[in-house]
């Protein structure tokens, strides 16, 4: 089936550092997802993207919609202990698709 | 609200032996889906569901089945449990129109 290819598939980094990743895929994806799995817990929704050139914005976070709708990028500045954990992309390709794919995901490690 | 709840936490299996991971959702969901959870793989699609009475496989269904006889509750079957069934469960759910899904705590699963 369809796979996103995400990068880096970990980091590790001093805190306060900014931090940067990415998605791509292979084909047009309408929507993308951000999310994160803190250790032991289930993935929970950062930042959702719908139109391409799309920037948004949470806190410290900042995702990105590529303007081919092939790609997407998260950027997390000045990191604290707290962002530790896997990061995963997700996106659905159609609209009204009623399955979302997954990255591989990005283990963030920061060192205090 | 409870959200996604999944039992059990844990559970180490023998070669051959059934269970049923439980997972309810008390958000009124109408979508419902199992995902595994392997190292450094993201997460695949086992099974899911539109609505209580209708089922579809995803990407990885061998050796797993499921049910839907309520809009509350997706629970997922190992029949003959396998050293490559081992991994990490997730159960997720999301309201229909809405692209977000909500995630369960998890279940890692032993087989031995």
């Amino acid at each position: 089936g369809q796979q996103l290819n995400q990068s880096p598939q970990s980091m590790f980094i001093q805190e306060g550092e900014d931090v940067s990743m990415n998605c791509t895929s292979s084909s047009i994806f309408n929507t993308w997802l951000w999310y994160k799995q803190d250790p032991g817990e289930g993935p929970v929704l950062l930042i959702a993207l719908y139109k391409a050139g799309e920037l948004t914005s949470n806190g410290r976070l900042t995702a990105q919609f590529g303007i081919t709708r092939k790609d997407s990028f998260l950027n997390i500045s000045a990191s604290i202990p707290s962002d530790v954990g896997i990061y995963f992309c997700a996106g659905k390709e159609v609209q009204g698709a009623q399955k979302l794919v997954f990255g591989q995901g990005t283990r963030l490690t920061i060192n205090p | 609200n409870a959200g996604v709840t999944q039992t059990p936490k844990f559970r180490i299996l023998k070669i051959g032996q059934s269970m049923t991971l439980q997972c309810t959702q008390d958000m009124n969901h109408n979508y419902m889906y199992w995902y595994r959870q392997d190292p450094g793989m993201g997460l695949k699609l086992i099974y899911y569901s539109v609505g209580a009475g209708i089922t579809d496989k995803g990407e990885v269904p061998n050796g797993y089945n499921v049910s839907r006889s309520t809009t509350e509750d997706f629970p997922l079957r190992l029949e003959l449990a396998a050293p490559s069934q081992t991994s990490v469960y997730f159960c997720a759910s999301r309201l229909t129109g809405a692209d977000e899904q909500f995630f369960g705590p998890g279940t890692r699963l032993t087989v031995l």
